[in-house]
C-alpha cells in the first residue's frame, strides 16, 4: 500500500512568494495532520482534519498560513507570503480511527 | 499539562552493545505513548505504542519498551544495536483528543 505522500519533497524560493505543499493521504484514513519541523522548536502540529473538516488549527503561526482539504484524498497547506522564518520540514501524516499515525516523508521548505 | 520529556539529546553506543533511550511524561489523565523513529530525510516510522494492557510492548526492529506508572517512564531499549538504528527517536503522548505531542527527540550514534 502506499503511503502518506508529499509533494514536493525539497523547495526553494525566494522571500515573499507563495508557497503550497501537497499531502495525499493513505486511502482510508480520516484524520489529517500538518506538522513542522525546526532546529529550534522540534516537531509542532500545525492542524489537523477530521473527515476534511479542520478541527484544530491553533498552531499555524500566523494568518500567512493557511491549510484546506477539499476532498479526503487531497490536502494543502499554503504559506504567503513567504518568509525566510518558515523554512523548516513540514510533515503530513494520516490515521483511521484511533491507530497510530503514519508521516509522509516530508517536504523540505528554505526561504531564502 | 501533560508533556514528554527526553532526557538524553545524543546517546552513542558501540555496535552490537544494548542501549536505553530515556523517555518521561507528566499526566493528569490517561495517555498513549509512542516511540517513533526518522531517519535521515524521511519522515517518522511508528516503532512501538502502548494504549493499555501489558506494560511490555514490543515493537519493529528488535525495540521494546515498558511503560511504568509509578516512576511515570516509557524507556525504550534494544539489547544489541545495529549500525542501521542510527537515528533520530522521539517519545510522544496523546490524550484522549486526536493531537501527539513529541518529545525533543534523542540522537542515537551506532559506531561501528
Amino acid at each position: 500500500d502506499a503511503g502518506v505522500i508529499q509533494s514536493p519533497r525539497h523547495e526553494v524560493t525566494e522571500m515573499g512568494q507563495e508557497v503550497t505543499l501537497r499531502c495525499k493521504p493513505i486511502s482510508g484514513h480520516d484524520y489529517l495532520f500538518w506538522y513542522r519541523q525546526t532546529m529550534m522548536r522540534g516537531l509542532e502540529l500545525l492542524i489537523y482534519f477530521n473527515n476534511n473538516v479542520p478541527i484544530d488549527d491553533s498552531g499555524m503561526p500566523e494568518d500567512r498560513f493557511s491549510a484546506k482539504m477539499p476532498n479526503a484524498s487531497f490536502s494543502t497547506l499554503k504559506i504567503q507570503p513567504s518568509e525566510p522564518r518558515d523554512s523548516a520540514v513540514y510533515f503530513c501524516a494520516s490515521k483511521q480511527g484511533n491507530q497510530p499515525q503514519h508521516f509522509g516523508d516530508g517536504t523540505r521548505l528554505s526561504i531564502l | 499539562a501533560q508533556s514528554v520529556t527526553q532526557l538524553d539529546s545524543q546517546v552513542p553506543v558501540f555496535e552490537e552493545a544494548p542501549v536505553e533511550l530515556r523517555c518521561n511524561y507528566s499526566s493528569s489523565v490517561s495517555v498513549y505513548l509512542f516511540w517513533y523513529v526518522q531517519y535521515p530525510n524521511q519522515g517518522l516510522q511508528l516503532l512501538l505504542k502502548y494504549l493499555s494492557g501489558s506494560t511490555l510492548v514490543k515493537g519493529i526492529n528488535g525495540f521494546e519498551a515498558e511503560f511504568n506508572k509509578s516512576q511515570t517512564s516509557f524507556h525504550l531499549r534494544k539489547p544489541s544495536v545495529h549500525i542501521s538504528d542510527t537515528a533520530e527517536y522521539f517519545c510522544a503522548y496523546q490524550t484522549g483528543a486526536n493531537n501527539l505531542f513529541f518529545g525533543t527527540g534523542t540522537r542515537l550514534t551506532v559506531i561501528p
